[in-house]
């Protein structure tokens, strides 16, 4: 069946370091990757995505990387602040499985100033 | 433009009764589902829609049933709430889920405590 396994569960950094949370996913057909970062109260935030047919995408200090053959894709967050203090959820889109977006369980990571 | 905009926002029900909560997107969006949320759990798929008429069953449907007549609207209802179902609730949609790219908006969050 569908599924998404992410690593670590929580992440402490200093502030300036970098941060890498990695995800799994069962399914080889999935075709499209969010990550979600989600503060105390909120709801989830769509901060980054990538699509099958492209290995890595960068937004300014974040960037994503996805290796199909592998069926890994990570979260690479470059000079850590406290504002990045949150839980991050990876997730994929089982395309073959009638559409179903399928998350992770979520990576607290704590930026220390 | 109100986006995806879900009610109550918090409520509280006693051990086997039932309750409906009520999902409303205005993007005209195709794919509706329902999450829930427990600590170290993630966001887990109870249920979803990929159009007006069409539901399917996601990872945790147990308990739960929706129905979608419109496509505005995706509710959620508990046929007999047990302390097993205290949880954050989360609505979200999407334009399509069969094209990738489309960003998947949620809601604000329903808490929902089962006494």
């Amino acid at each position: 069946g569908e599924n998404v396994e992410q690593h670590p569960s929580t992440l402490s950094v200093q502030e300036g370091d970098s941060a890498v949370i990695k995800c799994t996913y069962s399914d080889s057909a999935s075709n499209y990757f969010p990550w979600y970062k989600q503060e105390l109260g909120k709801r989830p935030q769509l901060i980054i995505d990538i699509r099958s047919n492209v290995g890595e995408k960068k937004d300014q200090r974040i960037a994503v990387t996805l290796n199909k053959t592998a069926k890994h894709f990570s979260l690479h967050i470059t000079e850590t602040q406290p504002e990045d203090s949150a839980v991050y959820f990876c997730a994929a889109l089982f395309y073959n499985q009638g559409g179903k977006l399928i998350f992770g369980q979520g990576t607290e990571l704590s930026v220390k100033p | 433009n109100a986006g995806v905009t879900q009610t109550p926002k918090f409520q509280v029900l006693k051990t086997g009764q039932s309750m409906t909560l009520q999902c409303a997107q205005d993007m005209n969006h195709e794919y509706m589902s329902w999450y829930r949320q427990d600590p170290g759990m993630g966001l887990r798929l109870i249920h979803y829609s990929v159009g007006a008429g069409i539901t399917d069953q996601g990872e945790v449907p147990n308990g739960y049933n929706v129905s979608r007549s419109t496509t505005e609207d995706f509710p959620l209802r508990l046929l007999s709430a047990a302390p097993s179902q205290t949880s954050v609730y989360f609505c979200a949609s999407s334009y399509s889920a069969a094209a990738t790219g489309n960003t998947i908006y949620f809601g604000e969050g329903s808490w929902l405590t089962v006494v």
